[in-house]
């Protein structure tokens, strides 16, 4: 069965502007959670949302939003976009959200 | 999709040995726990996982072993290959969320 998919896969954006992310999650999973990676913070989780709902959140600013859609399909938002939200963005799909996670390859947004 | 910190561990093994990668956890309310492998340029990958009512639990080559006392936990490999090199996580779940170590590369000499 197909993997999560994310889109695209890289991005390139200046100072101030705002992006949006796309997740496809593994068909039947309801869950989709957010992560940022970067070198020095490592996995930070971002958000969580479940049956279009956000369930869960991170300690991450009101610019990071996202939502979902009731095929379980994900968007990330990043509205005015700093030099340090550059980072790797990955979202991971579950079943329930409290088993195992599976990841996509992620989008790296680089902000310039 | 490298994860590599400024100051990521790093395990140097010799094909055909065993390893082991530790991982310590922080919350003894934690229920859940997973190892992720991460190649670079891709996305973390699901290896095996163990609940907290759990001690031990085998995969294909790969067992992962928990200590709640220590709150300490354990990757083995047995017989590793040079395509067990990559940086490797551990995730434990409580109140809802993951979180995850920072990692520890394993370097597989041929």
């Amino acid at each position: 069965k197909a993997g999560v998919t994310q889109t695209p896969r890289y991005l390139i954006k200046t100072r101030g502007q705002q992006v949006t992310l796309s997740c496809s999650p593994i068909s039947g999973h309801r869950s989709v959670s957010w992560y940022q990676q970067t070198p020095g913070q490592g996995l930070q989780f971002l958000f969580e949302y479940f049956s279009e709902t956000q369930r869960n959140k991170g300690n991450f600013p009101g610019r990071f939003s996202g939502r979902q859609f009731s095929n379980s399909r994900s968007e990330m938002n990043v509205s005015t976009l700093e030099l340090g939200d550059s980072a790797l963005y990955l979202c991971a799909s579950s079943r329930t959200g409290l088993d195992e996670q599976f990841f996509g390859p992620g989008t790296r947004l680089t902000v310039l | 999709g490298e994860s590599v910190g400024l100051h990521l561990p790093t395990l140097s093994v010799q094909e055909g040995d065993n390893s082991i990668i530790n991982c310590a956890y922080s919350n003894s309310a934690s229920d859940y726990f997973i190892w992720y492998k991460q190649e670079s340029g891709k996305g973390p990958q699901f290896i095996i996982d163990i609940r907290s009512n759990m001690d031990k639990r085998q995969g294909q080559r790969v067992t992962v072993l928990l200590n709640k006392t220590v709150k300490h936990l354990s990757l083995q490999i047995a017989a590793t290959q040079p395509g067990d090199s990559a940086v490797y996580f551990c995730a434990e779940h409580n109140f809802n969320k993951f979180y995850f170590g920072s990692g520890t590369k394993l370097n597989v000499k041929p």
